[in-house]
């Protein structure tokens, strides 16, 4: 199994319509990270959680909500999709020991949604 | 504020050539991280590097090599006799040192490497 696992991998919505996202993770890791990844635009931060009780906004933020249901689940909601959502979306975790791992992040392997 | 920026949108090659995608990034720490990832057709992330703002010394592993430089704040990536499977958009991010841990990634907008037979 993956270490973290995005569900589900491929989404189509419409207009208006509520959406979850959902990430787990294995890693055992306190922090975790939404992106949304647009052509030309690189992964753009939507939310971030180094804790259950900590919850921080990102770059981009509007339109979207989190929830961070235990140290390994972190859900992304649209509460009302648009079509400018229509992206990539990426889950990932982070260790809080930096020494302890080189690689520092991991990623799911993402969420592809599209808003029509 | 952090910020990451890479250049070069795309960049075309012939399998064999040598190619550097720079990298350059703004941060006021002192502690930070900066990482490269790759991403091929298939979507995923795939991790290729992390350094720490105390260690400035290039580094090889096989056909990539990273030049790190602190005074111009560049962190390039090149790869020597590019092969089509190099064929990918790759991401150059940037890490503050916080608490401890690993704070918010931030990336540049990616550059598209097409290497071409």
């Amino acid at each position: 199994d993956a270490d973290v696992t995005q569900t589900p991998r491929n989404r189509i919505t419409k207009t208006g319509k509520r959406i979850m996202l959902e990430c787990s993770q294995t890693k055992g890791h306190d922090r975790m990270y939404w992106y949304r990844q647009d052509p030309g635009l690189g992964l753009r931060l939507i939310y971030y959680s180094f804790d259950v009780k900590d919850i921080n906004k990102g770059e981009i933020s509007d339109g979207y909500s989190v929830s961070r249901q235990a140290q390994a689940k972190f859900s992304l909601s649209l509460e009302s999709a648009i079509p400018n959502q229509t992206a990539l979306y990426f889950c990932a975790t982070s260790d809080n020991n930096r020494d302890r791992a080189n690689y520092g992040y991991t990623f799911g392997s993402g969420t592809r949604l599209t808003v029509v | 504020a952090q910020k990451v920026t890479q250049a070069q949108t795309e960049i075309s090659v012939v399998e064999k050539e040598d190619v550097t995608l720079d990298c350059v990034y703004e941060t006021r720490d002192t502690t930070y991280y900066l990482f490269w990832y790759k991403q091929p057709p298939s979507g995923e992330l795939v991790f290729l590097i992390r350094r720490n703002s105390f260690d400035e010394q290039n580094e090889i592993s096989g056909r990539y090599s990273w030049n790190f430089q602190k005074s111009t704040s560049s962190f390039n990536f090149t790869i020597t006799a590019s092969q089509v499977v190099d064929s990918a958009v790759y991401f150059c991010a940037l890490s503050e040192g916080f608490s401890g841990g690993y704070n918010k990634l931030i990336f540049g907008a990616g550059t598209r490497l097409a290497v071409h037979p």
